[in-house]
């Protein structure tokens, strides 16, 4: 199973950029990196999804070198809303098998 | 779109009683998966359903552990007998085919809360 390595916690203050990397060592060649967020008493809810190079979305940027050893999510202008749990996974290309590590929790102030 | 259902959303049973858990998918979505999430840990895969076959189940304890999707829809989880350790939340999430849709992206339930005391 790949397995990914991120910063246990974040803290950022309201309307700063936030960056987390993470670092998937062993990524498969057919894996996509995709991340994740979590509120308390709430399943996780998918933020983004790349493969190599740069996505970005409505709410986040995905930033992934050449060699797709790390990956880094971007987070624009954050808000106190955005406090949660930030999960960094790598899965095979071939199913859906995603696993979870423990995450970062980022905290944000006013 | 309605998302994903799960019932109850709280349980407390004593150990060695049995427990069980619905799941009901988004509409369309072939995949379906079981995971436990004990607090301060992400996610664990316990199943992974495509339409009512198991893909992986790897990491299912199925001494008292078992699980089905009738019909290609909902689907049911069940401990019996419980123990302390499986006090935790248990997260059903449903996905289409990647093929289909290009992406991985899962769609999670609220989850269960099970209290095992």
């Amino acid at each position: 199973l790949a397995k990914t390595t991120q910063p246990i916690s974040m803290d950022s203050y309201e309307g700063q950029e936030v960056n987390i990397t993470c670092s998937h060592n062993n990524i498969a060649t057919n894996d996509y990196i995709t991340w994740y967020q979590q509120f308390p008493s709430q399943g996780p809810r998918f933020i983004i999804q790349g493969y190599k190079t740069k996505v970005t979305n409505e709410v986040a940027s995905l930033f992934i070198p050449a060699d797709r050893k790390s990956s880094t999510l971007s987070l624009p202008r954050v808000s106190l809303s955005d406090t949660a749990v930030y999960y960094c996974l790598s899965g095979p290309g071939g199913g859906n098998k995603l696993t979870f590590g423990t995450g970062t929790q980022l905290k944000v102030e006013l | 779109e309605a998302g994903v259902a799960q019932s109850p959303r709280y349980k407390i049973i004593e150990k060695r009683q049995s427990v069980a858990f619905w799941c009901n998918p988004i509409s369309g979505h072939a995949t379906l998966y079981w995971y436990q999430q004990i607090l301060g840990q992400g996610p664990k895969l316990l199943i992974q359903f495509q339409n009512n076959g198991v893909v992986d189940d790897s990491q299912l304890p199925k001494d008292r552990f078992s699980a089905e999707r009738l019909k290609g829809v909902d689907s049911t989880l069940k401990i019996q007998p419980a123990k302390l350790e499986d006090s935790a939340v248990y997260l059903c999430a449903s996905s289409l085919y990647p093929e289909a849709s290009g992406t991985y992206e899962q769609y999670f339930g609220p989850g269960t809360r099970l209290t095992v005391t």
